[in-house]
């Protein structure tokens, strides 16, 4: 069973400039979300994946978007990087059943830093 | 909205003791699940326990245990025989039934000591 994968590991990037990050899903699993954890804080949720549409959002804003792809791997765009978007990113996968509440599995996190 | 509380920003455990964890949740509805996460330095959050709201029996996962009171909206993990590879970042989450989003606490840096 293959995990969670992301990449790049870590990247620093300018503020203003634009930024791709990838996630592939464990084997199995149809649904992706994505975390943004500032240092020395809990994740936050960014918006989650479900058959390559947006299933869900929280408050963050439009120059954060996503794509998933029908091998269930996923992307993050981030637009117009600000200083605060400096974070780790996670992605999580699970996989969608009718009820909620299945665990997600985490990947290892992409470092952004933002200069 | 609902949140999660841990009130304790950092612990400290000597090797083969017992530790707990304390997190508090706020919210109004009644079905969803609780979940503690570890994330040591490598940074990979790894799922320890998680419990069904509607289920009385606290969820067991060999040195790990937690105390459910569901109507105190509290959710303690308690780790048992430490060990040094128990040190990291411990996340107390909570999700609603018919949700999508983990929604974490600040979490509590537990420290392992010989």
């Amino acid at each position: 069973e293959t995990g969670v994968t992301q990449s790049p590991t870590h990247l620093i990037k300018t503020r203003g400039q634009q930024v791709t990050l990838r996630c592939s899903s464990q084997s199995g699993h149809n649904t992706v979300s994505w975390y943004q954890q500032a240092l020395g804080q809990g994740p936050q949720f960014i918006f989650q994946y479900y058959r390559e549409e947006e299933n869900g959002r929280g408050n963050f804003p439009p120059r954060f978007s996503g794509l998933q792809f029908p091998n269930y791997s996923s992307e993050l765009n981030v637009n117009a990087l600000e200083l605060d978007d400096s974070a780790l990113y996670l992605c999580a996968s699970s996989l969608a059943q009718t009820s909620g509440g299945h665990e997600q599995y985490f990947g290892p996190g992409t470092r952004l830093t933002v200069t | 909205a609902q949140t999660v509380t841990q009130s304790q920003p950092e612990m400290s455990v000597q090797e083969a003791e017992t530790v707990t964890l304390s997190c508090t949740y706020d919210t109004s509805e009644s079905d969803y699940y609780l979940f503690w996460y570890k994330q040591p330095p490598s940074r990979q959050m790894i799922l320890v326990i998680r419990q069904e709201a509607y289920k009385q029996q606290n969820a067991t996962e060999n040195r790990f245990s937690v105390n459910f009171q569901k109507a105190a909206k509290s959710f303690s993990l308690k780790i048992s025989d430490s060990q040094l590879g128990d040190a990291a970042m411990y996340f107390c989450a909570y999700m609603l039934n018919s949700g999508y989003a983990l929604n974490f606490g600040k979490g509590t840096s537990l420290l392992v000591t010989p």
